[in-house]
């Protein structure tokens, strides 16, 4: 089974910041990558897909990277509507997802 | 207007069964791979199944595989997990998501808000 680490777990951050969120996985998955938004009592919402590309409506302050086992999600500068936690997971063989790491506000 | 709703959630004992209805309207759900994740309180979220557009290939987490079971009616717009032998820690929100393509990619672009099951004697 593919596991999939996210770093760190918690990030504080004022707004304007830069953030970047770091996703491991444990063997190669190409660029079969997504990363998912979710804010308290909500269901998730898809930012990224295939490692790098955005869906449609997502803010271009949002963007990712990476491909084999290395990947990041970057928030170029940081809204007030951004606090919230977000999620990683390997679409290469079935869907794990990451632990998640919390953004909030410093 | 895309919409997924889920239902069938519960409070229910150790050992007994389950099943989950997710009613889809605003797209044409015969035309979509669907999912099933939950979410555990506290805690972050956990793929459980999918199922092709056509209900043919189906796939399952480890945790759930021989005691839960994703269906779908394209007939009628909905997904289905029926869930037995449920354990403690079945406990949790169960979200239905759409798949983002024809098939199954695992990229989940539009979500339900979840029902709740709690799974306790």
């Amino acid at each position: 089974d593919i596991q999939m680490t996210q770093s760190p777990s918690s990030v504080s951050a004022s707004v304007g910041d830069r953030v970047t969120i770091i996703c491991r996985a444990s063997q190669g998955i190409s660029t079969w990558l997504a990363w998912y938004q979710q804010k308290p009592g909500k269901a998730p919402k898809l930012l990224i897909y295939a490692a790098s590309r955005l869906q449609s409506g997502v803010p271009a302050r949002f963007s990712g990277s990476g491909s084999g086992t290395d990947f990041t999600l970057t928030i170029s500068s940081l809204q007030p509507e951004d606090f919230a936690t977000y999620f990683c997971q390997q679409a290469n063989s079935l869907g794990t997802f990451g632990q998640g790491t919390k953004v909030e506000i410093k | 207007q895309v919409l997924l709703v889920e239902s069938g959630g519960g409070v229910v004992h150790p050992g007994r069964s389950l099943r989950l209805p997710c009613a889809a309207s605003g797209f044409t759900f015969s035309s979509s791979s669907m999912h099933w994740v939950r979410q555990a309180p506290g805690k972050g979220l956990e793929w459980v199944a999918a199922i092709s557009y056509d209900g043919i290939d189906k796939s399952y987490a480890d945790s759930v595989k021989g005691r839960f079971t994703i269906s779908r009616d394209n007939s009628n717009n909905t997904l289905y997990l029926q869930m037995n032998s449920l354990r403690a820690e079945d406990t949790a929100v169960y979200y239905c998501a759409r798949d983002r393509y024809l098939w199954t990619s695992y990229y989940m672009d539009v979500w339900g808000k979840g029902t709740t099951v709690t799974v306790s004697s």
